[in-house]
């Protein structure tokens, strides 16, 4: 069954990057495009970017400047990479599978989500 | 971007009851709108997108309508498992955006 899996460190100091790998299985990443979706504690999602299935990538524009997405599709996996953390960046990190492969598009998996905290 | 305003914030029902939550686009998405249902700590779940069409193994209970700029989500006869946060999406322009959220408790 399809399933995503983020990893990464719970605590990042100010100013530092943060790094999450999510781990997929259950499809092909060459074949649905996976995006990367944050949550601060009791607000709504955002969305922050995406690895599409054909190897490019999108990025919110609020935050293009600070982050990078990747993969290894030998590995299943998608990485992002986010720099110059500050507090509002604290919140939940989910990884996501897209539905379709329209530009925009639901989010039909998600992740368990991993919880990050920006404090020194 | 484009902003998603969901109402009402909270929202107390009675089992069985039907409830109903509204999204408001600030411009037209031509339906490309879904709806997620995020339980006590998990992460969200997709229930209905294009406005209207219900994700697999998702109740029959749950519709989703709308056009233009306003959707709502409807729940036919309340069940305990339907606590939770509702969020609306948009999925017309890039970037995706999200409404705030409605949380739907127990009377």
């Amino acid at each position: 069954q399809v399933q995503l899996k983020e990893s990464g460190p719970g605590l990042v100091q100010p100013s530092e990057t943060l790094s999450l790998t999510c781990t997929v299985s259950g499809f092909s990443l060459t074949s649905y495009s996976v995006s990367w979706v944050r949550q601060p504690s009791g607000k709504g999602p955002e969305w922050m970017g995406r690895m599409w299935y054909d190897g490019d990538t999108a990025y919110n524009s609020a935050l293009k400047s600070r982050l990078s997405i990747s993969r290894d599709t030998s590995k299943n996996q998608v990485f992002l990479k986010m720099n110059s953390l500050q507090t509002d960046d604290t919140g939940t990190y989910y990884c996501t599978r897209d539905l379709s492969t329209t530009v925009v598009t639901p989010f039909d998996y998600w992740g368990q989500g991993v919880m990050v905290t920006v404090s020194s | 971007d484009i902003q998603m305003t969901q109402s009402p914030a909270s929202l107390s029902a009675s089992l069985g009851e039907t409830v109903t939550i509204e999204c408001l686009a600030s411009e037209d998405i031509y339906s490309n709108l879904a709806w997620y249902q995020q339980k006590p700590g998990k992460s969200p779940q997709l229930l209905i997108y294009y406005a209207n069409s219900l994700n697999d193994g998702v109740p029959s209970r749950f519709s989703g309508s709308g056009s233009g700029t306003q959707y709502s989500l409807k729940i036919n006869s309340l069940q305990s498992e339907d606590v939770s946060i509702y969020f609306c999406q948009q999925n017309y322009d890039s970037p995706p955006t999200f409404g705030a959220g409605t949380k739907l408790e127990l009377k």
